[in-house]
């Protein structure tokens, strides 16, 4: 099974900061990494996928980066929209999530 | 615009058999991947199944052995099957949808809550 691994599990921001989340991977997963941000309440919904690709209507405050075994989510300009959990994804074997980023104020 | 919706009965006892069902609206369900995600209280996303139009499916190996996935093309449906229900399976329930292999979940539905309690 491939493990994920988000750091920080949690931090906290003020509007307009450039905040940046990890995701390591216990194995080689080429670029198969995807990012997801889910509001309480709702679904996630997806950002980048194939760990730089901007999905079709999302901000361009939001980029990836990375491949093997490390990837970088980075929001440029915190939004009060962007106070949520990310999570990213491997679909290079099965899929599996990390255990999500939690974004606060 | 395509749109996920699950549905299921809400709440179920334990030892019992949980079925949820994803209807597909706006858009095909051929040539598409249909996946199982759920979410414990407080807790992160863990992915269930996923079927293609084929009838192949890939379990997760922990639910492998009491976890069925379906595919109803005339009624644009998939379902889920899960028996001998526990308490650990109280979660919120996620039907998405993914292009390709390695693609990502670019569609899902709401979610629907299932409680496990007798």
């Amino acid at each position: 099974d491939i493990h994920l691994t988000q750091s920080p599990s949690s931090l906290s921001a003020s509007i307009g900061d450039r905040v940046s989340i990890t995701c390591r991977s216990s194995q080689n997963i080429n670029s198969d990494l995807h990012w997801y941000r889910q509001k309480p309440g709702q679904a996630p919904k997806l950002l980048i996928s194939a760990s730089s690709t901007l999905h079709s209507g999302v901000p361009s405050r939001f980029s990836g980066s990375g491949s093997g075994t490390e990837f970088t989510l980075t929001i440029s300009s915190l939004q009060p929209e962007d106070i949520a959990t990310y999570f990213c994804q491997q679909s290079f074997s099965f899929w599996t999530f990390g255990q999500g980023t939690k974004v606060e104020i | 615009q395509v749109q996920l919706q699950e549905s299921s009965p809400g709440l179920v006892k334990p030892s019992e058999t949980l079925t949820l069902t994803c209807t597909v609206s706006g858009g095909s369900i051929r040539n598409f991947s249909w996946s199982w995600i759920r979410q414990s209280p407080g807790k992160g996303l863990e992915w269930i199944a996923s079927m293609y139009e084929t009838g192949r499916t890939h379990f997760d190996p922990s639910l492998k052995s009491r976890a069925t996935v379906s595919i109803y093309t005339s009624t644009k449906e998939i379902s889920l099957t899960l028996n001998s229900v526990t308490a650990a399976d109280t979660a919120v329930y996620f039907c998405a949808r993914s292009d390709h292999g390695t693609a990502p979940f670019d569609h899902w539905g709401p979610g629907t809550l299932v409680t496990v309690s007798s």
